[in-house]
């Protein structure tokens, strides 16, 4: 059974980079047949995706953080890594990981979650 | 972003037929999936691909679509099956977008 578990700091300062790494276990991330996948959900409200990356590093962000993300995979430590510039208090949320299937390009659903993070933006 | 239409809330007593909408264009050529997600937990996938439901998740869960409205049934409810239900698809930009979620109440 594949297992993700998200790691980073829970607390960045307003205008720094937040950056995340989730590890996979069980399963390789070198996979055709999966998309590695960013969910923010802040405090009391619904859920937001970030963005996707394929194991060939083909990625497919959210327009609404385009400008500040970078999402990237080491498939040789078997992780993918999220990293947000220029954050604000709006950033403050729960961060999950997930393997979402692969339908077809770029449509998927997200079969495996992370148990998420908590990260806060506070000066 | 934006977020699909749900209703915030359903109640339903336990035994009876909670249903929960979720409304766009998206849905008239895209599929549907719903998450479950109990309080201070990650969502679980319960519907994927409009009607298929994983193993493991109960019978009681089924989903279906009918235009541009895709609906999660939940039938005989259970007091487990309290919880928040979000709707995804994927848009015509390719951007994946969630409903804004219903609380399912069981009186």
């Amino acid at each position: 059974q594949v297992q993700l578990q998200e790691s980073g700091p829970g607390l960045v300062k307003p205008s720094q980079t937040l950056s995340l790494t989730c590890t996979v276990s069980g399963d390789s991330i070198n996979s055709g047949n999966y998309y590695w996948s960013w969910i923010r959900q802040p405090p009391g409200k619904g859920l937001e995706w970030i963005g996707n990356i394929y194991y060939s590093g083909s990625t497919n962000y959210n327009p609404s953080l385009k400008s500040r993300l970078t999402i990237s995979i080491d498939t040789s430590k078997n992780q993918f890594s999220l990293k947000l510039s220029s954050v604000t208090a709006a950033d403050t949320a729960v961060y999950y990981c997930a393997r979402a299937v692969r339908i077809t390009v770029n449509r998927g659903f997200f079969q495996h979650w992370g148990q998420g993070t908590l990260v806060s933006v506070s000066s | 972003s934006y977020e699909l239409p749900q209703p915030p809330s359903v109640s339903v007593s336990p035994g009876e037929t909670a249903r929960i909408t979720c409304s766009g264009d998206a849905f008239l050529n895209r599929h549907a999936h719903w998450y479950q997600q109990r309080p201070g937990q990650a969502p679980v996938l319960v519907i994927y691909k409009d009607t298929e439901r994983p193993s493991g998740i109960p019978e009681r869960f089924s989903g279906s679509r009918s235009g541009t409205i895709v609906t999660l049934t939940i039938s005989g409810v259970q007091a487990e099956d309290e919880a928040d239900y979000f709707c995804q698809t994927t848009d015509s930009g390719d951007t994946w977008v969630f409903g804004g979620g219903t609380k399912v109440t069981v009186l």
